[in-house]
């Protein structure tokens, strides 16, 4: 069975500064791999996503990820801090033969000015 | 497009009440998700549709759960008899289809209260 760990329920960063959410999955073979973000009373937006192909992938508003198989890792990283950035950044995976999106406990994102 | 559409935004029901949540998906989309938001349990999938048939259900707490999708564009979560462990964030997704490629779009939730 899949699984994810976001290392950090919480990060605060100031504005102007580099974010780093940190994303670990457990899967028997290489997942597919997702980074959504929630912000407040709203649904979840697919930020990136990893399936094939080049390994760092570059999604909206700036964000990156880069999916790294042998440290099972798929961290999410963006220069420089926004206030705009403060939400809720859940990370995913789902099996290449399946449909089923597993989801991290999520990380709360707060930007000081 | 309007996006997913979740009704009611908010609901308060007393424990026992029948519950029924409802979502519209994106016009075209065939395939329709269900999840759950809690503090302990995080997100996870109750269910998921594609072209109006329940193809995991594996997601759904226990029987006092029901899903289903008259057609392509409704799909109710009824839960019967209500109770307050219910209590939660109800997510609506959907997508062109179950694959990795196509993104699951998201509805603004239903918060549902269980007195």
């Amino acid at each position: 069975a899949q699984s994810v760990t976001q290392l950090g329920s919480h990060v605060s960063v100031s504005e102007g500064a580099l974010v780093l959410l940190r994303c670990n999955y457990s899967s028997s073979v290489p997942p597919y791999l997702f980074w959504y973000v929630q912000y407040p009373n709203q649904g979840l937006q697919l930020l990136l996503k990893y399936t094939t192909g080049a390994t760092l992938v570059k999604g909206i508003n700036g964000f990156e990820a880069e999916f790294k198989k042998s440290e099972t890792s798929f961290h999410l990283t963006k220069p420089s801090a926004h206030m705009s950035d403060a939400a809720e950044y859940f990370c995913a995976v789902q099996e290449t033969s399946g449909s089923r999106l597993t989801f991290g406990e999520g990380t709360q994102l707060t930007v000081n000015p | 497009d309007a996006g997913v559409i979740q009704s009611p935004r908010h609901e308060v029901t007393e424990m026992g009440q029948e519950v029924t949540l409802r979502c519209k998906p994106i016009s075209g989309h065939n395939s329709l998700f269900w999840y759950r938001q809690t503090m302990m349990r995080g997100l996870e999938l109750l269910i998921y549709f594609n072209n109006n048939v329940p193809i995991d259900d594996s997601g759904m707490p226990e029987d006092r759960f029901s899903a289903k999708m008259p057609n392509a564009s409704f799909s109710t979560l009824k839960i019967q008899p209500s109770e307050p462990r219910d209590s939660a964030v109800y997510f609506c997704a959907s997508s062109l289809g179950t694959s990795p490629y196509n993104e699951q779009f998201f509805g603004p939730g239903t918060r549902l209260t269980v007195l």
